[in-house]
């Protein structure tokens, strides 16, 4: 069974740094890409960041709000992702879940985007003094 | 910056009947569309990718339409475990904004 199990999640202070973990299990995970999705308490998801799989050269893409501040890396022999949260604000008050992202080819455009199949069932991050 | 957005923003629909949900985005996504289920206290699931196409699992009573910056999830038979928020997503370039979602509850 495919499986993303978030860990690390807390009561942290602002301006303090915290380390998320996804763990993947029952796929390759060296092979897919992978992103972190967050969401605040009664609204809606938010993109946070993307790592690309090894093959692809292991690179990452952040939304704004966060660029700067976390860092997304990946340990395949591990089979985990992380989401290295620095400078924490309350705003960052959310569950953050991990997907795994599947590619998807766009016959109009001839390119390949990627798309988030498996969710895991997140880990809830408090930023509060 | 991509804004996707959705209406209505509440559905109220009997079980068995249709319901139709729509999604806009502000600049053209080709096909790089999703759709998203999400119950509350779980994770999203999801339901449609490029637009059109059912991921695994998923029953044939859920279709996804469109292209550009018009698209439609069509539940053709409402079943009771079909009602939760709906998020389209657009995953063209790297805002991948998700739109604010459509709940759609028991009329």
């Amino acid at each position: 069974e495919v499986q993303l199990v978030e860990s690390g999640g807390g009561l942290v202070q602002p301006g303090r740094s915290l380390r998320l973990s996804c763990t993947a299990s029952g796929f390759t995970f060296g092979d897919y890409a992978m992103s972190w999705v967050r969401q605040a308490p009664g609204k809606g998801l938010e993109w946070v960041g993307f790592i690309r799989s090894k093959a692809y050269g292991g690179t990452t893409e952040y939304a704004a709000s966060v660029k700067g501040r976390f860092t997304i890396s990946r340990d395949d022999s591990k089979s985990i992702a992380y989401l290295q949260m620095n400078s924490l604000k309350t705003e960052d008050t959310a569950v953050y879940y991990c997907t795994r992202d599947a590619p998807f080819y766009d016959i109009l455009t001839w390119g390949y985007y990627y798309y988030m199949d498996v969710w895991g069932k997140g880990t809830t991050v408090t930023v509060s003094s | 910056e991509i804004v996707m957005t959705q209406s209505p923003a509440t559905l109220s629909v009997s079980p068995g009947e249709r319901a139709t949900l729509s999604c806009r985005a502000s600049q053209s996504v080709s096909s790089n569309l999703a759709w998203y289920q999400q119950k509350p206290g779980q994770a999203p699931r999801l339901l449609i990718y490029g637009a059109s196409t059912r991921a695994t699992g998923i029953p044939a009573r859920f279709s996804g339409s469109g292209s550009g910056t018009e698209f439609t999830l069509t539940i053709s038979s409402l079943q009771s475990e079909d009602f939760a928020v709906y998020y389209c997503q657009q995953y063209n370039n790297w805002s991948r904004a998700f739109g604010p979602g459509t709940k759609v509850d028991i009329k």
